[in-house]
């Protein structure tokens, strides 16, 4: 079946602009997760979704950084005011419930010029 | 602080040379401990889930073991195309998220 996809796979962005990330999630999946990677760190927690509500955001780095979820299903990612440390890669994962293994996307990588 | 760390950083190793990579955790309440293969430009790829110290899972020419602090992915006979990050990863009571280890880039020469 159709695995966690995310779109765009790259974003090249300018400094101080808005930039919207999409996951949509494997067909079934109750659970959604964003991540961050950053060269030479490793994966980094951003926000969980049960779903179409967030009870752990606790990853999220500053108040320019949002999600929200739809219908139980797909989520985005907004960084509003765009930062050059904000340049990563984003990974999205489902899973069916909160404590099942978590399947990945593949990723979208942010360049902040 | 809960912690989970990997080594070594890189491993080289000849093709049919066996090794192993370790993942050693600092959590309370373990509920599972998860390996993912991470090729370059792709997302992690799921390998393996254990729950429990005594546990073991084989796949191909790799068996994932756990005990109380730590994990070892051992790798039989590398191919090339084993070739990739290896990340570790730990879910644990309190948390819906997955802690992970810096993971260990390991490079099969033909």
């Amino acid at each position: 079946g159709a695995g966690v996809s995310q779109s765009p796979s790259n974003k090249v962005t300018e400094k101080g602009k808005d930039v919207e990330l999409r996951c949509d999630p494997i067909s079934g999946h109750t659970a959604l997760y964003w991540y961050r990677q950053s060269l030479g760190q490793g994966l980094e927690f951003l926000i969980y979704f049960q779903g179409n509500s967030a009870p752990d955001k606790s990853g999220l780095p500053s108040d320019r950084f949002s999600a929200e979820r739809t219908g139980g299903s797909v989520s985005t990612l907004t960084i509003q005011r765009t930062q050059q440390e904000d340049s990563a890669v984003y990974l999205c994962a489902s899973s069916l419930a909160g404590t099942d293994t978590q399947y990945f996307g593949p990723g979208t990588r942010l360049t902040v010029l | 602080e809960d912690q989970v760390t990997q080594s070594p950083e890189a491993l080289r190793l000849q093709e049919g040379e066996s090794s192993s990579l370790n993942c050693s955790y600092t959590v309370s309440g373990l509920r599972g401990l998860f390996w993912y293969r991470q090729d370059p430009g792709k997302g992690p790829e799921f390998l393996f889930t254990l729950y429990s110290a005594g546990e073991e899972k084989e796949k191909e020419r790799l068996k994932a073991t756990l005990t109380k602090k730590e994990s070892f992915l051992h790798i039989t006979a590398p191919k090339p195309e084993d070739s990739a990050t290896y990340l570790c990863a730990v879910d644990f009571q309190g948390a819906q998220k997955l802690v992970f280890g810096q993971g260990t880039r390991l490079t099969i020469n033909p």
